[in-house]
Formats: C-alpha cells, sequence, structure tokens
C-alpha cells in the first residue's frame, strides 16, 4: 500500500524560513519523480516544484524560484521543501504528490503552513 | 502558462443521476510525443485530491467503472453514470503536458 506523509509545516513570519518534509513507502521511491503542490481557497491547486529520481533534474514556480529548493534522499524514502523568504501569499496547504509532472499518481494528507506577523 | 478553464463551478445532482463536467484548455494538450496528458482529479471534504483519470481516459486503481473520461485536444469531459453519495466533492482537471503543470479551478459536485 502506497503511503505519503507530510510534516514540517506550521506558523512562521514573513520572511522567516521552513522545511517540510514528505516520507513515502510502497512503491521504488528511488525512481520514482515527485511534485510538491500546494491549495488554497483563493488560488485552488498550484504546481510548487518537482525533482526526478536521481535529483539531478528539478524545476520551480516562478511564484517561488529563488526562495524555495526542492531534494531528496532516497536512502531515507524522504523529500524535502526548504522555503525560505516566505510570504503571506505563500500561506497554503502543501502536498507531496509523486508521479512525476504529467501524472501525480498519489497525494499525502498535507501540511499546513502559515505566514503571518 | 496554459490556462485550465472548468464549468461549471457548481453541480447539483441527484443521486443515482448522471453528472457531466468540462474542461477546457487554452491550447493543445497533444504532447509531441503524441499522447495527451489530461488527468482528473476528486478531492473530498477534509482530504487530498485522488486521481480518478490520467491520459484522458484511462481509470487509476480502484476507480470505479462509472467514471469515465473523454475529449481531445483542448475539449474534455468527465462523467460520472450514476452519482452516489462518495462522489460529493470537488473535480479537478489537470494537464501534465506542457510545464508548468495547471489545474482547473474546480467544480462542486453536491447532492
Amino acid at each position: 500500500e502506497v503511503q505519503v506523509v507530510e510534516s514540517g509545516g506550521g506558523l512562521v513570519q514573513p520572511g522567516g524560513s521552513l522545511r517540510l518534509t514528505c516520507v513515502a513507502s510502497g512503491f521504488s521511491f528511488s525512481v520514482f519523480e515527485i511534485n510538491w503542490v500546494r491549495q488554497t481557497p483563493e488560488k485552488g491547486l498550484e504546481w510548487v516544484a518537482y525533482i526526478n529520481g536521481g535529483g539531478n533534474t528539478i524545476y520551480y514556480a516562478d511564484s517561488v524560484k529563488g526562495r524555495f529548493t526542492i531534494s531528496r534522499d532516497n536512502a531515507k524514502n524522504s523529500l524535502y521543501l526548504q522555503m525560505n523568504s516566505l510570504r503571506v501569499e505563500d500561506t497554503a496547504i502543501y502536498y507531496c504528490a509523486p508521479g512525476g509532472l504529467k501524472y501525480f499518481d498519489y497525494w499525502g494528507q498535507g501540511t499546513p503552513v502559515t505566514v503571518s506577523s | 502558462d496554459v490556462v485550465m478553464t472548468q464549468s461549471p463551478l457548481s453541480l447539483p445532482v441527484t443521486l443515482g443521476q448522471p453528472a457531466s463536467i468540462s474542461c477546457r484548455s487554452s491550447q493543445s494538450l497533444v504532447h509531441s510525443d503524441g499522447d495527451t496528458y489530461l488527468n482528473w482529479f476528486h478531492q473530498r471534504p477534509g482530504q487530498s485530491p485522488r486521481r480518478l483519470i490520467y491520459r484522458v481516459s484511462k481509470r487509476s486503481s480502484g476507480v470505479p467503472d462509472r467514471f469515465s473520461g473523454s475529449g481531445s485536444v483542448t475539449d474534455f469531459t468527465l462523467k460520472i453514470s450514476r452519482l452516489e453519495a462518495e462522489d460529493v466533492g470537488v473535480y479537478y482537471c489537470m494537464q501534465g503536458t506542457h510545464r508548468p503543470p495547471v489545474f482547473g479551478g474546480g467544480t462542486r459536485v453536491e447532492i
């Protein structure tokens, strides 16, 4: 059974940092492309970042480029999202979604991030 | 970026009756490899999205056959043949042909 579990969300002030973690099991993690997606009531679902299985191909949405860094540790079946220079508009539920840019096969339950003073 | 437009925004349906959701893209979703990467997702209240359909018409594992997807190029449709109570929630289309992937705004299905 596929399991995807995100953690690391919370309340942070504008300009602050957070590191999200996604731990997955039930599939061949090291060969799976994975995305981060966020959701807000106002903007809906928004793709944030992508990383391939080897970690050597990475893409970002323009809205987070230069501020967010996606990475992975295949030995730990883990994916990370380092979020720096956070803005109020980064407030959202963040989902880990294995399956690549074309498919988004699986989704975790999400971790909420609130950026507020 | 590609723009994905869904209609209607809200869809009241009677249990046992069919439902149909439309999704239009601002440009062709036919990839250079010949496939069309159009997915449909369902999100129940308080839950994360779950993929129902990929590549226009292929059902994901465990998805009941009352769900079907169709369409081509820029016009796509999700159909539910007979609505069940567990089908309420928001449905999203998503294109994966062009980078960045883009989701539609969602269609809320309610009883």
